[in-house]
């Protein structure tokens, strides 16, 4: 089915730590968008890539990295992963101008 | 800097018993305002946009409507099928497609 796929589903990490989530999109989306969201405060912004070749910074960016590897992949490094790093991280596409965003499933990811 | 509010937290309802969720916002320059649903363990899912005061936009059992300072979520005879947690975002002016979300009403409807 189209949309938005995220690996891993699951991750338990110790503290110090790297890993890089995953997220790839067969729409044939421009705009792609990484959140987390935390019990009581809502999905916020990490990093977003409005076009190929373009990344900025959102609301949460401290403590990861992105790359744009393509059109449909969008990939969210931790360097050296912190407990408060546990969260559940989405990834989202839009294209340009279209209502909406396409969320994948998520990533559950618990920092020890 | 934008700010969503949604209230309440949480709502139960019994089947057919209809209610309303609410989503304040302050924003410098609405471009649209997005409501999604989202089940447990899964990704939001899109419902609604909204772009102007005014504006109402329905989907089965859900109306959403806008006006300058909120939106309304209406469910019409709820069914079990519509728990879940309704989340509303909003996209200011210039903001490269950036969304602001609430934290979402978590609505249970019973037999």
């Amino acid at each position: 089915n189209a949309g938005v796929t995220q690996t891993p589903k699951f991750q338990v990490l110790k503290t110090g730590q790297s890993m890089t989530l995953q997220c790839a999109q067969d729409m044939n989306h421009n705009s792609m968008y990484w959140y987390r969201q935390d019990p009581g405060m809502g999905l916020r912004l990490i990093y977003y890539s409005a076009s190929e070749g373009t990344t900025d910074k959102g609301e949460v960016p401290n403590g990861y990295n992105v790359s744009r590897l393509n059109k449909r992949e969008f990939s969210l490094r931790l360097e050296s992963a912190a407990p408060s790093q546990t969260s559940v991280y989405f990834c989202a596409s839009r294209f340009r101008g279209q209502d909406g965003y396409t969320f994948g499933s998520g990533t559950r990811l618990t920092v020890v | 800097e934008d700010q969503v509010t949604q209230s309440p937290e949480a709502l139960r309802l019994q089947e057919g018993e209809s209610s309303s969720l609410n989503c304040s916002y302050t924003v410098s320059g609405l471009r649209g305002l997005f409501w999604y649903r989202q089940d447990p363990g899964k990704g939001p899912e899109f419902l609604f946009t909204l772009y102007s005061a005014g504006e109402e936009k329905e989907k089965e059992r859900l109306k959403a409507t806008l006006t300058k300072k909120e939106s309304f979520l209406h469910i019409t005879a709820p069914k079990p099928e519509d728990s879940a947690t309704y989340l509303c975002a909003v996209q200011a002016s210039g903001t490269a497609s950036k969304l602001t979300f609430g934290t979402g009403t978590r609505l249970q409807v019973t037999l």
